[in-house]
């Protein structure tokens, strides 16, 4: 079955330390990756896509991700996190008929 | 540009009541998206328009939620009689919906519903 799997539920980090978020999809070919940001009690907001090309995609907010088909990742990363990056994030896929599967979500905490 | 609008921000009900929820999407996005994000959960997929056909809602309750498009712009969702376990976060989104331009979904800022 189509899942994405995001295995961290909860992160801390301390303000100014580095990002790893993980994501990992299943699927034969290769989806369109997104990831999100959702502040509390905000909708979501789109951080950064894949489609296709360069496997290493910058986003919004000083984030980037980078596409591993071999290990059907899509990580997202900050090399200095900042205490306004304090939030829930999501990575998601779409597959057939724009049908878009989220993973449960990464909360993050940040440390002063 | 306009974002897309959702009302009311905050719905508190009684089980075995009705709700209905309001989605006005980005001018000009001909598909629209329904999800159910529960606490702690990424959204769920509740139902896909694509101008004001449905295209997938697979996952929709029909016993108890239904959703029109009729015109092929606003959208409503309703539940009726609401559960205890419909409590969640109601988000919609919408998207140009053709090609890869259009994969991308614009989220309001959702209806969370607390069902007592």
């Amino acid at each position: 079955a189509q899942s994405v799997t995001q295995p961290d539920i909860h992160i801390t980090v301390s303000e100014g330390a580095s990002l790893e978020l993980r994501c990992n999809y299943s699927y034969g070919a290769t989806p369109y990756l997104f990831w999100y940001v959702q502040s509390p009690g905000q909708g979501l907001q789109l951080l950064l896509k894949y489609f296709s090309g360069d496997t290493l995609v910058q986003g919004i907010k000083g984030f980037e991700a980078e596409f591993k088909r071999s290990q059907s990742s899509f990580n997202l990363r900050k090399p200095s996190v900042h205490w306004s990056d304090a939030a829930e994030y999501f990575c998601a896929v779409v597959y057939n008929n724009n049908d878009m599967r989220f993973g449960a979500g990464t909360r993050l905490t940040v440390k002063p | 540009e306009a974002g897309v609008a959702q009302s009311p921000r905050y719905k508190i009900i009684e089980k075995r009541q009705s709700v209905a929820f309001w989605c006005n999407p980005i001018s000009g996005h001909a598909t629209l998206y329904w999800y159910q994000q529960i606490l702690g959960q990424g959204p769920k997929l509740l139902i896909q328009f694509q101008n004001n056909g449905v295209v997938d809602d697979s996952q929709l309750p029909k016993d108890r939620f239904s959703a029109e498009r009729l015109k092929g712009v606003d959208s409503t969702l309703k539940i009726q009689p609401a559960k205890l376990e419909d409590s969640a976060v109601y988000l919609c989104a919408s998207s140009l919906g053709w090609r890869e331009e259009g994969i991308e979904q614009f989220f309001g800022p959702g209806t969370r519903l607390t069902v007592l």
